[in-house]
């Protein structure tokens, strides 16, 4: 167990639906990064917050935002879902700055119908 | 761009045997070097990091070297088991001076160890 969490585990929903996948940090974390694990694309990054601020963004969609709030805890709010954002998305959280490890959560599987 | 390169799976072996699952990276100066082992229905787990040239990562049996003069961190293991049987993936960071501290990862490789 990382101490990670992420809910839902499973979720199904309609193409052009809206989800929000949430995030628990481990107990300590600042940092908080959002990850897609898709059969085609792999293990991409999709974006990265650091004490309730954005700090860095990858290949994340326009129709994806997400939010780090007071507590830590982080929200991925995904809409106008198409049948391509079927995939795995982790969460993972780091001390941040010099600690260089990043612990992922189980993943929310996403299916989009 | 950072990217990691990866051996093609699946790799399935008998038990006992030797296990070395290739990684190749390309980045500019002195990334932090990471495998991951992402066992079925789980999420990913760090099973390995090194973070300056000719260090060497290990934990349970497996370990990697990098090598900064051929750019690579194989993983390797002396004697496999069935609870081995895994997605092993590569992944880099950038030197900390870049201030980029998302994860870079490769394909991945599917291991299967047999009994």
């Amino acid at each position: 167990d990382s101490g990670v969490t992420q809910t839902p585990k499973h979720l199904i929903t309609a193409t052009g639906q809206r989800v929000t996948l949430r995030c628990s940090p481990r107990s300590g974390d600042l940092s908080v990064y959002w990850y897609q694990q898709s059969l085609d694309q792999g293990l991409q990054f999709l974006i990265q917050y650091y004490n309730g601020e954005e700090r860095a963004k990858g290949n994340i969609l326009e129709r994806f935002s997400a939010q780090q709030f007071p507590d830590l805890h982080s929200e991925l709010n995904l809409s106008s879902l198409e049948l391509g954002d079927s995939a795995l998305y982790f969460c993972a959280s780091s001390v941040g700055g010099e600690t260089y490890e990043q612990y992922f959560g189980p993943g929310t599987r996403l299916t989009v119908t | 761009g950072n990217s990691v390169t990866q051996m093609e799976g699946p790799v399935t072996l008998s038990e006992e045997a030797f296990l070395t699952i290739n990684c190749t990276y390309t980045a500019t100066g002195y990334p932090s070097l990471f495998w991951y082992v992402q066992y079925p229905g789980e999420g990913l787990q760090l099973l390995l990091k090194a973070t300056k040239a000719d260090d060497k990562g290990s934990n349970k049996g497996f370990e990697a070297t990098y090598r900064k003069e051929t750019t690579s961190f194989h993983l390797e293991k002396g004697s496999v088991q069935v609870s081995d049987s895994a997605v092993y993936f590569c992944a880099l960071r950038d030197q900390p001076s870049n201030l980029n501290e998302k994860l870079t990862f490769g394909t991945g490789t599917r291991l299967t160890i047999i009994p």
